[in-house]
């Protein structure tokens, strides 16, 4: 099977500017994640999807980060304005679990961003 | 809130030894424990992983052993050889359906 797709593979934007990331999950996935993964750290569930409902942006600086999944498949993390510890990569994932729940999880190869 | 601490974070062995790693966790209610290795660049792939319902699961060189009551779990890598270098992650699969991740372990194999 394809695995999770992700674009772009790298981005380098200054301090305040925009920037998007897409993901597209294994087909037949109800599950989605965005994580965040700082050099030297384990990953950091930003928010995650079950379908095209949110289950769980604890995490997400609201007032700069935003997500969407619309159609509950292709989803999109933006940051706006980017600060300079926004600098890390962002991975995406996706499990088959149809009950809110994450077990199994398939990474994409993640959006390297740099925040200069 | 829930947490997965993980240790050594770096670790060197020679080729043909043995290689552990330590984890544990808060949440009483995690069920599920998945290590994923990430080699340099790459993204984090599954490479074991064990409920809570069982104490140990071994597969080839690499096993993973559970303490409930203590909250403990373990990465046992045998026999170690140099395509086993890259960053080790434990996971913790909580109660609140979210999997979260230790701050990994660097392992260095020397040839």
């Amino acid at each position: 099977e394809a695995g999770v797709a992700q674009s772009p593979r790298y981005k380098i934007i200054e301090k305040r500017q925009s920037v998007a990331f897409w993901c597209n999950p294994i087909s037949g996935h109800a599950t989605l994640y965005w994580y965040q993964q700082i050099l030297g750290q384990g990953p950091k569930l930003l928010i995650q999807f079950q379908n095209n409902g949110v289950v769980d942006d604890s995490q997400l600086p609201k007032d700069r980060f935003s997500a969407e999944r619309l159609k509950g498949v292709d989803s999109t993390l933006k940051i706006q304005p980017a600060k300079l510890e926004d600098s890390a990569v962002y991975l995406c994932a996706s499990s088959s679990s149809r009950t809110g729940g994450s077990e199994k999880l398939f990474f994409g190869s993640g959006t390297q961003l740099s925040v200069l | 809130g829930e947490n997965v601490e993980q240790h050594p974070s770096t670790l060197s062995v020679q080729e043909g030894d043995s290689a552990v790693i330590k984890c544990t966790y808060s949440d009483s209610a995690s069920n599920y424990f998945p290590w994923y290795k990430q080699e340099l660049g790459k993204r984090p792939q599954l490479i074991i992983d064990i409920r809570s319902n069982v104490g140990e699961k071994k597969d080839q060189r690499i096993a993973v052993t559970l303490n409930k009551t203590a909250k403990h779990f373990s990465l046992h890598i045998t026999e170690t050889q140099p395509e086993d270098s890259a960053v080790y992650f434990c996971a913790a699969y909580s109660g609140g359906f979210k999997t979260i991740f230790g701050a990994g372990t660097r392992l260095f194999v020397k040839a």
